[in-house]
């Protein structure tokens, strides 16, 4: 069975610092690899996906992530963060064995940015 | 998030009472997702379907029916509601053809 973890709860940083928020996966089988953001009392909004392909996914608001097969992870990094970037980013990932496309999601991480 | 929409956005149950929460999509997706969403646990699976007339339990499905007569339609059954039941619902859904899924606005509900 597919499971999602991200491996810090909350994560703060200051205004203009890099950040990577970290998410590893377990699957067997070939995977689809999301990034999902959601700002206090709304929605959920899509960063970026990894489908495949080059394993250096660019998403939007300036976010990217990696995918490594071996590791099994897909981390998400921002080079220069704003106040703005705080929210709570979920990790997901949704199998591609036929049959059984369960979309699963990590228990979050809080990013705080502090001017 | 065009395409998906649910309905409620917000109720109050008391303890006890039933409700059925609705989700629409209009992509022709075949798969369809429930979510429950508190703080510090993201977003828990509780049904999902593959297709019209299918639906398979999640991770947490106890407490909750779900059905797919119709494909665009997910509809999440609480038959006796319960205080822990208090959360925010999400439906998404999803089609072999897309790259990403597409989620409701959300619903509210509160168990007192």
């Amino acid at each position: 069975a597919q499971s999602v973890t991200q491996l810090d709860s909350q994560v703060p940083v200051f205004e203009e610092a890099p950040v990577e928020l970290r998410c590893n996966y377990s699957s067997s089988v070939s995977v689809y690899l999301f990034w999902y953001v959601q700002y206090p009392n709304q929605g959920l909004q899509l960063l970026l996906k990894y489908l495949s392909g080059s394993t250096l996914v660019k998403g939007i608001n300036g976010f990217e992530a990696e995918f490594n097969k071996s590791q099994t992870s897909f981390h998400l990094r921002k080079p220069s963060v704003h106040i703005s970037d705080t929210a709570e980013y979920f990790c997901a990932v949704i199998s591609t064995q036929g049959g059984s496309e369960k979309l699963v999601f990590g228990k979050g991480t809080k990013l705080t940015v502090n001017p | 998030n065009a395409g998906v929409t649910q309905t409620p956005k917000f109720r109050v149950l008391k303890t006890g009472q039933s409700m059925t929460l609705l989700c629409a999509q209009d992509m022709n997706h075949e798969y369809m997702y429930w979510y429950r969403q508190d703080p510090g646990m993201g977003l828990r699976l509780i049904h999902y379907s593959v297709g019209e007339g299918t639906t398979a339990k999640g991770e947490v499905p106890d407490g909750y029916n779900v059905s797919r007569l119709k494909k665009q339609n997910f509809l999440l059954g609480l038959e006796s509601a319960a205080p822990s039941q208090t959360s925010v619902y999400f439906c998404a859904s999803w089609g072999r053809m897309n790259t990403e899924a597409f989620f409701g606005q959300g619903t509210r509900l509160t168990v007192v």
